[in-house]
């Protein structure tokens, strides 16, 4: 069964800092993996989306993820945290041959960035 | 602005009631599903919908159910509620059901029971 875990509930970083959050899978097959970001009172957000190809896969608001497909992970980066960016963070998998398309989020991962 | 147009943004109702959420998809999307968000499940697949007919089902309750619309939108349907069905639902679309598609997700209905 395909599976997605965010080890982290909460990441405090300061403004300016690269910030890190962390995602693993597990599918049967090769995954396709997401990020959504949602804002309080607010759904959620496309961020970016890894299918194929490049492995360093670059999104909205300046955030991108690298896959690594040796250590099942998928985690979303960003070179310099902005005040803005405190919400909370879903990664999302799908397993296309998983026999049909549900996207299967993790738990979430709240960044909190301080000034 | 996602594109997704979910109705009503708020709802209050009792126990034992029922309720029906809207969802208008983006312009184009075949695909439509809707997801539970609650604070000790998460946010959990319950159903999909494609060009009118199920797709895939998830954890939706026997109390729940869904249908798509030939002009595409879709309605969720809760009935006998409980308080544990307070939640956040959310509808999402897609242009088709292809795994690499993006799905695009609504602002949500925030449903209290109580």
């Amino acid at each position: 069964a395909q599976s997605v875990a965010q080890p982290e509930d909460q990441v405090n970083v300061a403004e300016g800092n690269p910030l890190t959050v962390k995602c693993t899978y597990s599918v049967s097959g090769n995954p396709y993996l997401f990020w959504y970001v949602q804002y309080p009172n607010r759904g959620l957000q496309f961020l970016l989306k890894y299918i194929t190809g490049d492995n360093l896969v670059k999104g909205s608001y300046g955030f991108e993820a690298e896959f690594n497909k040796s250590q099942t992970s998928f985690h979303l980066k960003k070179p310099s945290a902005l005040v803005s960016d405190s919400a909370l963070y879903f990664c999302a998998v799908r397993d296309p041959g998983g026999g049909y398309n549900k996207l299967i989020f993790g738990a979430g991962t709240r960044l909190a960035v301080h000034p | 602005d996602s594109g997704v147009t979910q109705t009503p943004k708020h709802l209050i109702t009792a126990t034992g009631q029922r309720v029906t959420l809207r969802c208008s998809p983006r312009s184009g999307d075949l695909s439509v599903y809707w997801y539970q968000q609650s604070l000790d499940q998460g946010l959990q697949f319950l159903i999909q919908y494609y060009n009118g007919e199920e797709r895939a089902k998830g954890n939706i309750l026997e109390r729940f159910s869904a249908q798509q619309f030939p002009d595409l939108h879709s309605e969720l349907n809760l009935s006998s509620l409980e308080l544990g069905d307070s939640a956040l639902y959310f509808c999402a679309s897609s242009v088709s059901d292809s795994s690499g598609n993006t799905i695009y997700f609504g602002e949500g209905s925030w449903l209290t029971v109580v």
